[in-house]
Formats: C-alpha cells, sequence, structure tokens
C-alpha cells in the first residue's frame, strides 16, 4: 500500500532561524496536502498542491510538489513561537480521495 | 467550513469496556472517516463512515472491534470496543465537504482523548 515518509521527525529551531521539512510518498499521488496539528489540538488543513512542481506561499511558509507528484517540501523561513506544532503532509493516490499521511515533523522553537 | 463536534472529549476506560464517539456536522457532508491517532504518532485511518450502510474499513481494523454508525449525512458514531491499554488513543472524526470531494480535504473535530487502564 501507499507510505508516506516525513523528516525529519523533530526539528528543533532558534526563533529566527529557517527549516525545511520533506515529504515522500511511495506512489504518485493526487495531490499534496499539509496539516498543522498544535499541541493538544486537531490537525487543521493549510494547503494543498495540485500541480507537478507547484510551488505556494502563505507569509513565511513555502510549500513546493515535486516534479513526479511523489514528493513535497514546506520551509519556514523566520520562525516564530506560533510556528510551535507538527506538521503532517498527505496525499491520495491517483484515482483515490481517502489520505495517507506522514508521520509529522514536530517543531519546538528556541526563543 | 464544516463545524464538526465530537463527545465526549476525554475519557478514561476500565479494560474490557466499550465507549461510543459521537461525531455531529453543522451541515450536510459528502464522506466522513474515523482516525486513530496512538501517543506520539500519525494519523492512521480506522475507516469510512457510508451512510445507511456498514462502513469500509482498512487493513487492520475490523467491524467487531470498531462499529460505525452513519444513519444520516451529519451525523456517526465510533465504538471502540472491549478495551484495552493498547486502544488509548485520540479518535478523530473527519468530513469531505461536497464542494471538496475533488480535492480531499479534510476538515476534522477536536478529537476524542480516551485512556484506558
Amino acid at each position: 500500500g501507499q507510505q508516506v515518509m516525513q523528516i525529519p521527525q523533530y526539528q528543533h529551531v532558534q526563533e529566527g532561524e529557517d527549516f525545511t521539512t520533506y515529504c515522500n510518498s511511495s506512489t504518485t499521488l493526487s495531490n499534496i496536502q499539509w496539516y498543522k496539528q498544535r499541541p493538544g489540538g486537531h490537525p487543521v488543513f493549510l494547503i494543498q498542491l495540485v500541480k507537478s512542481g507547484e510551488v505556494k506561499k502563505q507569509k513565511r511558509l513555502t510549500f513546493q510538489f515535486g516534479e513526479a507528484k511523489k514528493n513535497s517540501s514546506l520551509h519556514i523561513t523566520a520562525t516564530q513561537t506560533t510556528d510551535v506544532g507538527t506538521y503532517f503532509c498527505a496525499g491520495p493516490p491517483a484515482n483515490d480521495y481517502k489520505l495517507s499521511f506522514g508521520a509529522g515533523t514536530t517543531v519546538t522553537v528556541r526563543a | 467550513s464544516a463545524v464538526i463536534s465530537q463527545k465526549p472529549s476525554r475519557d478514561i476506560c476500565q479494560r474490557g469496556t466499550s465507549l461510543t464517539i459521537q461525531c455531529q456536522v453543522d451541515s450536510q457532508v459528502t464522506m466522513m472517516f474515523w482516525y486513530r491517532q496512538q501517543p506520539g504518532q500519525s494519523l492512521t485511518l480506522i475507516a469510512t463512515a457510508n451512510q445507511g450502510s456498514e462502513a469500509t474499513y482498512e487493513s487492520g481494523f475490523v467491524i467487531d472491534k470498531f462499529p460505525i454508525s452513519r444513519p444520516n449525512l451529519t451525523f456517526s458514531t465510533l465504538t471502540v470496543s472491549n478495551m484495552s491499554p493498547e486502544d488509548s488513543s485520540i479518535y478523530l472524526c473527519s468530513v469531505l465537504e461536497p464542494g471538496q470531494i475533488n480535492t480531499g480535504e479534510l476538515f476534522f473535530g477536536e478529537g476524542s482523548r480516551l485512556t484506558v487502564l
């Protein structure tokens, strides 16, 4: 079955620094989605990428979908304490709607 | 976006008992799903709750352990049966709205945190 892998599992960041988390799928995805889960909260949708090579930005967050539609990345610049949480990538395989979630990258920020 | 209410938000249960979690949505939704999130882990799809028919279970999950009902387009229940400590998890209801059927964007309830002693 489809597997979605994320690295790193944990990211400890100094406030103000940049970091990137990576997502790789064992199968081609029809789209890639990113969710954020704050400590004690539930996952909240951030963004969806559909097209091969697509790049989208949300303020300090930059999301990219790979050319082969099997990998994605999330880059955060100038990390703030509000960025604390776990970031999950998720994607349905082609011709499906069910999401497979990656293991997540848990971000902590040092002030 | 849909507003999803889950009850209970948390519970402490005794081994061998069963607990039913309710998920109520404020609008009719196309699809409803139940996910499990074990402590510090990712989300695993348990099943798709089908309106008026038996749920569709993912590999590793069976109806006897996780019976699901979905009597209408806005409500579903998940029962965790004959619980053991390994069932201690957050159980999340999620929905696909009619406008999102082609994109797959999910909205999640707040989750039900179960601890089994």
